[in-house]
């Protein structure tokens, strides 16, 4: 089955310890990128990246890493979260930029 | 890069055409405009996509003015799974993609 997997799906952790989310496809996607959702706030982009080894910032990239060593994976680093990463997070893949995003279930961050 | 500008909600009865307009008027030449949907808090999903002519697949169709600076989203027959967010998004040409506020649609029987 065609999917976008992000693991794990739910997270409480500590401010500074470091975390990663991962997020997998299965489609041979090239393009994959991270997104916040908050209250208010609607879905903002992290990064993106459209190959393997090029990622870009988004609109809200503080905070955070990603590294496209393959192109299945795109994880998202927090070195040091923060309460204010208390997030919903999304990853997403398409073909290209041009097409429809495939976005994973979501994984909800809880920073204390 | 575009900016869009949804109504916060609107309702529909069930059954009846549901139009949702976006306005995007400082679209670029070369930028698509994308709908998604997101029911709760689960992970958007895609609905359909253009860049100046209409376009109609299983799910929705989209209309698109001639000067590009709004479209509308016309879902035929809402049902009450229709109910969700629905998000006009522009694309820029290095793949960065806004979402806004988006419309809350609820379908009521």
């Amino acid at each position: 089955e065609a999917q976008v997997t992000q693991n794990p799906r739910y997270l409480i952790t500590v401010t500074g310890k470091k975390l990663t989310v991962t997020c997998s496809q299965n489609m041979n996607h090239e393009y994959m990128s991270w997104y916040r959702q908050d209250p208010g706030l609607g879905l903002r982009q992290i990064y993106y990246s459209m190959n393997v080894e090029v990622t870009d910032k988004g609109d809200v990239p503080e905070g955070y890493k990603v590294s496209r060593k393959e192109k299945r994976n795109f994880p998202l680093i927090l070195e040091s979260p923060s309460p204010n990463q208390t997030s919903l997070y999304f990853c997403a893949s398409s073909f290209d930029r041009y097409n429809e995003q495939f976005f994973g279930p979501g994984t909800r961050l809880t920073v204390l | 890069d575009a900016k869009t500008t949804q109504p916060p909600s609107m309702d529909c009865a069930e059954g009846r055409a549901a139009n949702l307009p976006c306005n995007h008027s400082t679209i670029s030449g070369n930028e698509y405009v994308y709908w998604y949907r997101q029911i709760h808090s689960q992970g958007p999903q895609y609905i359909i996509h253009g860049l100046k002519n209409n376009e109609t697949n299983e799910m929705a169709s989209l209309i698109i003015t001639e000067d590009r600076k709004s479209s509308t989203l016309i879902l035929p027959h809402a049902t009450l799974r229709d109910t969700a967010v629905y998000y006009c998004i522009v694309s820029s040409i290095r793949g960065k993609l806004q979402f806004g506020a988006g419309t809350q649609v609820v379908v009521t029987p």
